[in-house]
């Protein structure tokens, strides 16, 4: 069975703070996106990393696509109330079909 | 461009009764996508279709949902007879196709199920 497991589960923090939310599998994936949902809501796509060490920044935001592609990491900067919300990743094309599986995501609360 | 849509927003049930949920994606994507999220969790696939054919369904109850692409644009979803722990928003994605970057799916705001 294939998963991906997120980590930290939930975390609160203050305006201005940094942190870093972790997504891991023992799968390879072709790609891997980073999703963020805020309540009512569908997930927004953010980003898709397709390449092993890829780096990609968004404004404040920094990911990271492990080597053997089979983690990633989401790196938020001096975090805003704006941030606020469920941070989904989902990995696509593992070997053998076409499925793409969600993380359970990481909830994030930023207080001002 | 219009986004991935979806409807009704809210529905609330007794159990034992059928309810239907329809999403209309976005123009030209090949792949749809029903998902499950239940509160506080990610999204669970039900069901994924490439064109009008059905490429996962391994997470679908089919003893009481079904879903269902004709003509490989529109899509619904069927709950019938409804229990309980269906209680959930029922998410409906596209995405262009199923390799590299058409991975990237698009969502509709979901329709929140409460079955009582």
């Amino acid at each position: 069975t294939q998963l991906l497991e997120q980590s930290p589960q939930f975390l609160s923090i203050q305006e201005g703070e940094n942190l870093t939310v972790y997504c891991n599998s023992s799968s390879v994936f072709s790609s891997l996106q980073w999703y963020r949902q805020e309540p009512g809501e569908g997930p927004v796509l953010l980003v898709t990393v397709v390449t092993g060490g890829e780096v990609k920044k968004l404004k404040r935001l920094t990911f990271q696509f492990g080597d053997a592609r089979k983690d990633s990491s989401l790196h938020i900067t001096a975090a805003q109330p704006g941030d606020t919300g469920l941070y989904l990743c989902a990995g696509a094309g593992n070997t053998g079909g076409f499925k793409t599986i969600f993380g359970a995501g990481t909830r994030l609360f930023v207080k001002a | 461009e219009a986004g991935v849509a979806q409807s009704p927003r809210y529905k609330i049930i007794e159990k034992r009764q059928s309810v239907a949920f329809w999403c209309n994606p976005i123009s030209g994507h090949a792949t749809l996508y029903w998902y499950q999220q239940i509160l506080g969790q990610g999204p669970k696939l039900l069901i994924q279709f490439q064109n009008n054919g059905v490429v996962d369904d391994s997470q679908l109850p089919k003893d009481r949902f079904s879903a269902e692409r004709l003509k490989g644009v529109d899509s619904t979803l069927k709950i019938q007879p409804a229990k309980l722990e269906d209680s959930a928003v029922y998410l409906c994605a596209s995405s262009p196709g199923t390799s590299g970057r058409s991975y990237e799916q698009y969502f509709g705001p979901g329709t929140r199920l409460t079955v009582t």
